[in-house]
This record gives C-alpha cells, sequence and structure tokens, in this order.
C-alpha cells in the first residue's frame, strides 16, 4: 500500500492565482481531512469527508472547497490564493467515521509559497 | 471553543536527560492521541489512551492518562538524537469526531 499521497510537494503560486492540492489514500478509508500547519499554531482543521459524496468545514475553511467524489481521493482547492494560505498543508484518513476513535494517516504534505 | 493545551512549547535537552510534555483539556475526554512529526516530516501516530489512569510504555516512551481524563502526558527517559521532533497531542473536537490537536512541543536534542 501506499497510504496516503499528496501532490505537489512544493508549489510556489502568485497572489489571485488557484489550484488544487491532491490526496489520495489505497486503504479504503471512510474518514479523510484536510489540515495546514503554521509556525507555533499546531495542526488546524480545514475541511473533512466522512464519506464519499460528502464534505463539511472544519476550524479554517475559507478560502478552500473542496469535493470527494470517490473513496480515494480528497483534493482541495484554492480559490484565489493569498499570502496568509502560505503553509504546510497536510491530508489525512482514517479507517472509520468516529474517526477519534482510529489513528489518522498523513500524507508527506506540500509546501505552498503565496507571493 | 473547546482547547487542547500542551506545553512546554519548546524544550532543549543533553542527550541522555529526560523529556515530559504535558497536554489539558478544560473538559473530559473520550480519548488522547499523541503524535511524533520528525523535522521536515509528516505527523505519525504514537498511541492512543482510552480508560482512566491508563498507563502504556512503548520502550523509553511512557504515556499517561489522567484520573479525570482532562489530562496526558508523555515522558520519554534518557533522550536520544533518534527522539528529536515535534511531539503532539490530539483530542476528540465534542461530538463531531473530529480531532483538535494541541500546538506541540519540538524537542531538540544535544548529542
Amino acid at each position: 500500500n501506499a497510504g496516503v499521497t499528496q501532490t505537489p510537494k512544493f508549489q510556489v503560486l502568485k497572489t489571485g492565482q488557484s489550484m488544487t492540492l491532491q490526496c489520495a489514500q489505497d486503504m479504503n478509508h471512510e474518514y479523510m481531512s484536510w489540515y495546514r500547519q503554521d509556525p507555533g499554531m499546531g495542526l488546524r482543521l480545514i475541511h473533512y469527508s466522512v464519506g464519499a459524496g460528502i464534505t463539511d468545514q472544519g476550524e479554517v475553511p475559507n478560502g478552500y472547497n473542496v469535493s470527494r467524489s470517490t473513496t480515494e481521493d480528497f483534493p482541495l482547492r484554492l480559490l484565489s490564493a493569498a499570502p496568509s494560505q502560505t503553509s504546510v498543508y497536510f491530508c489525512a484518513s482514517s479507517y472509520s467515521m468516529l474517526m477519534s476513535s482510529y489513528e489518522q494517516y498523513f500524507g508527506p504534505g506540500t509546501r505552498l509559497t503565496v507571493t | 471553543g473547546q482547547q487542547v493545551m500542551q506545553i512546554p512549547q519548546y524544550q532543549h535537552v543533553q542527550e541522555g536527560e529526560d523529556f515530559t510534555t504535558y497536554c489539558n483539556s478544560s473538559t473530559t475526554l473520550s480519548n488522547i492521541q499523541w503524535y511524533k512529526q520528525r523535522p521536515g516530516g509528516h505527523p505519525v501516530f504514537l498511541i492512543q489512551l482510552v480508560k482512566s489512569g491508563e498507563v502504556k510504555k512503548q520502550k523509553r516512551l511512557t504515556f499517561q492518562f489522567g484520573e479525570a481524563k482532562k489530562n496526558s502526558s508523555l515522558h520519554i527517559t534518557a533522550t536520544q538524537t533518534t527522539d528529536v521532533g515535534t511531539y503532539f497531542c490530539a483530542a476528540p473536537r465534542g461530538s463531531q469526531g473530529n480531532l483538535i490537536f494541541g500546538k506541540g512541543t519540538k524537542l531538540s536534542v544535544k548529542p
């Protein structure tokens, strides 16, 4: 199993540009989520999904969209990039919708810089 | 809103010294998880604690869950350079099931 994969690893955007961060998992996990990590802020939840076709907002959803058309994939879209979105983005998956009872598997991350 | 406070934010130790990080919540937790993130890496699950007063060990790492299930700690005995990284606790966010992460404790170990 590849686990959780993310692409790209690094990305530089200009303010106003849009892009999609890709995330895929091959563990047949129901639950997938996106976090951003900023220095001194820990991991903050952006959006999450409890299954195909179901998504919901986390702590910091503004400026981001998600969709979950398949169990495997959970892309994160930046609609109009802003410097405040410079961060490291992690995708994670977990076996069950009761995800607090199951370990989360994290992808390797995407380091995004917005200039 | 619900918060999980983690202290200290940074800890610098000499190799061989012990290290402890603490996680505190204002509300009773159903369980707590611990993750480790190596520099430049991604968080990796270490353990989950569920029972009041639970103590679990993984080699030199000892994890505890408080009797009131509002706090937890991770203790590393005789640190090694391989222990370098940031340690996070994570707890369920209310009834949603999502995890809320502490801000982490960054451990550096001087050889």
